[in-house]
């Protein structure tokens, strides 16, 4: 089945403990993004990926990292999680080349206390 | 800068007519839209690219007025599984690559009543 998963789909840590969720997709799609969701806010793009060792920021960056060092995965870095990123965080694929649709993952709860 | 969704929320009747518009502040090479039920991730719904036709998918339709920087999406003869969240996500960059540099409105709650 063609998808996009994520782990985990729920995580309360603690400030400061790092932390990595993962993004993976069997769809051989070239491009990779994390977006964050918040009440009232939408979806806000962290990083996007174009292929395999291109990676670019979006609107909201700060404080996290990425990286595609393989097509299919594309994991989301907190270094030092504060409790303002506390958040629902989707990871998403598309075919890249002109076609823009992306596939969701199904989203990771993301609690900082 | 984030584009402005208006309304903000509206609430139908099933067979009844919305629209939803997104409006942005800077030049627009592209608008997705995608819809979000409630629990669930956002799924794609449509593009409009700069210079395209309006475009269509069953009773929803969108439009992009690249000159006002706007797009409108047009749900007719509504029906219950309508209901949920709309996004409208705008790219302003020229090329290929820079459509997917997204940012996207804070949603219309859509929601169709029997």
């Amino acid at each position: 089945e063609a998808q996009v998963t994520q782990n985990p789909r729920y995580l309360i840590t603690v400030t400061g403990k790092k932390l990595t969720v993962t993004c993976s997709q069997n769809m051989n799609h070239e491009y990779m993004s994390w977006y964050r969701q918040d009440p009232g806010l939408g979806l806000r793009q962290i990083y996007y990926s174009m292929n395999v060792e291109v990676t670019d920021k979006g609107d909201v960056p700060e404080g996290y990292k990425v990286s595609r060092k393989e097509k299919r995965n594309f994991p989301l870095i907190l270094e030092s999680p504060s409790p303002n990123q506390t958040s629902l965080y989707f990871c998403a694929s598309s075919f890249g080349q002109g076609s823009y649709e992306q596939y969701f993952g199904p989203g990771t709860r993301l609690t900082v206390t | 800068q984030q584009p402005v969704q208006s309304p903000q929320a509206v609430i139908l009747r099933e067979g009844e007519d919305a629209v939803i518009n997104c409006s942005s502040s800077k030049a627009l090479y592209s608008v997705h839209w995608y819809r979000q039920k409630h629990g669930e991730a956002p799924v794609f719904l449509m593009i409009l690219l700069k210079g395209g036709e309006q475009k269509g998918h069953e009773k929803i339709s969108a439009s992009f007025n690249e000159k006002k920087q706007q797009s409108s999406l047009y749900l007719t003869a509504s029906q219950l599984s309508y209901s949920g969240t709309y996004f409208c996500g705008t790219a302003g960059g020229v090329d290929g690559g820079s459509n997917y540099k997204l940012t996207f409105g804070k949603g219309t709650l859509l929601t169709v009543n029997p």
